[in-house]
């Protein structure tokens, strides 16, 4: 069974940059896929972020695009989120998560973890 | 593509049929859309992709139809766990988009 988790840091200062990683377990990210990360405020719903393919193809949401960086690391099994800039408005759980095969749709996500934008 | 999903909440007891709408602003066809359910403290589940085919371990009380604008989730006959909050999704084109959400709450 595919399982995936993300960590980093839970608090995260105004204009500064978020940094999660995704850990992958059960399944090499070399082997192929989507690897992305989506995000959801507290009490909203889901926001895309992007997707990195094994070989380094990202795919961003034209909204973050500016900020955003998603990279790989096959060589630990890791996947990361760098979110620049940030201010209040990027507080959410972020999500990890893998494509299912099908197209851009997940089918494994991690447990998610929340980043808090605060002084 | 903006999707509008409604009702935002839907009250029903268990054993009760409940229908789950969707709408996007332009058409998804049949093959980039799916749904996900999600509860408290948890991520979102997959159980329906291509607009109509169960996610692997998704009971067949669990349908999808549709195609275009419009589609639907079906839960034939609510379990218990079956209470939570369900997305829709459209993967067509970049931004992949997520619907606003609807509350399924036990009467």
């Amino acid at each position: 069974q595919v399982q995936l988790q993300e960590s980093g840091p839970g608090l995260v200062k105004p204009s500064e940059t978020l940094s999660l990683t995704c850990t992958v377990s059960a399944y090499s990210i070399s082997s192929g896929y989507l690897w992305g990360w989506i995000r959801q405020p507290p009490g909203k719903g889901l926001e895309w972020i992007g997707n990195i393919h094994h070989t380094g193809t990202v795919y961003y949401n034209p909204s973050l695009e500016s900020r955003v960086t998603i990279s790989v690391d096959t060589s630990k099994n890791q996947f990361s989120l760098r979110l620049s800039s940030v201010t209040a408005a990027d507080t959410a759980v972020y999500f990890c998560a893998r494509d299912s095969g099908s197209g851009s749709c997940y089918s494994y996500w991690g447990q998610g973890a929340l980043v808090t934008v605060s002084s | 593509i903006v999707l509008t999903q409604s009702p935002g909440t839907l009250s029903l007891s268990p054993g009760e049929r409940a229908t789950l709408s969707c709408r996007a602003s332009q058409s998804v066809y049949t093959s980039h859309f799916a749904w996900y359910q999600q509860k408290p403290g948890q991520a979102p589940r997959l159980l329906i992709y291509g607009s109509s085919s169960r996610a692997t371990g998704i009971p067949d009380r669990f349908s999808g139809s549709g195609s275009g604008t419009d589609f639907t989730l079906t839960i034939s006959r609510l379990e218990p766990e079956d209470f939570a909050v369900y997305f829709c999704q459209q993967y067509l084109g970049s931004p992949y988009t997520f619907g606003q959400g609807t509350k399924l709450e036990i009467k």
